[in-house]
């Protein structure tokens, strides 16, 4: 069975450039969360939308973030314009409520 | 704020012996703890969970122990074996959110 799929796996781009990830969560999961992970910091989480409407934003760092849930099978996560300092892997999760989240594999975002 | 810590960052077992990852909450108001594995190149995946009415729960090879009096969690895995080497996570959360540790590294020798 499919899992949280996330692409592109891996994104290479310069310094004021636009970045788009994007996410494709667990069929009938009704929970999407976008997760940045490094190792200063670990894993953080974003943004978490319920039934496609987001909840909690708290964790985005600045109004050079934002994501969108247009339906209940696609995500995306914008950063708009790109710094090195945004460089992490972004994970994206899923879940039933009341169950465990599951995450993709990740983006690996390089910002040069 | 309150965080969930890991007391060891890294843990070398001899592949067969079972080996014990241990973690350190601090929110009094968790409910829910869950570990997490990650391979490299992978993205966390779901080993086990526990809620706080329990205070033990085992899965296959695994068994997570939850101490609420002294706020502490442990992994149990049993017979390591060479796939079990990898990163592991504990995370904790009152509601919808979790808040993870900082991962322990477990290398298995064989």
């Amino acid at each position: 069975d499919a899992g949280v799929i996330q692409s592109p796996r891996h994104e290479v781009t310069e310094m004021g450039q636009e970045v788009t990830l994007r996410c494709k969560p667990i069929s009938g999961h009704n929970s999407l969360f976008w997760y940045r992970q490094t190792m200063m910091r670990g894993l953080e989480l974003l943004i978490y939308f319920n039934n496609n409407v987001p909840i909690d934003d708290s964790g985005m760092p600045e109004d050079r973030f934002s994501a969108k849930m247009p339906n209940a099978s696609f995500s995306t996560l914008k950063i708009q314009p790109s710094e090195p300092r945004d460089s992490a892997v972004y994970f994206c999760a899923s879940s039933r409520d009341g169950q465990p989240q599951h995450f993709g594999d990740g983006t690996r975002l390089s910002i040069l | 704020g309150e965080s969930v810590g890991l007391h060891l960052p890294t843990l070398s077992v001899q592949e067969g012996d079972n080996s014990i990852i241990n973690c350190a909450y601090s929110n009094s108001a968790s409910d829910y703890f869950i570990w997490y594995k990650q391979e490299s190149g992978k993205g966390p995946q779901f080993i086990i969970d526990i809620r706080s009415n329990m205070d033990k729960r085992q899965g296959q090879r695994v068994t997570v122990l939850l101490n609420k009096t002294v706020k502490h969690l442990s992994l149990q895995i049993a017979a390591t074996q060479p796939g079990d080497s990898a990163v592991y996570f504990c995370a904790e959360s009152p509601d919808y959110k979790l808040s993870f540790g900082a991962g322990t590294t477990v290398t298995v020798r064989a």
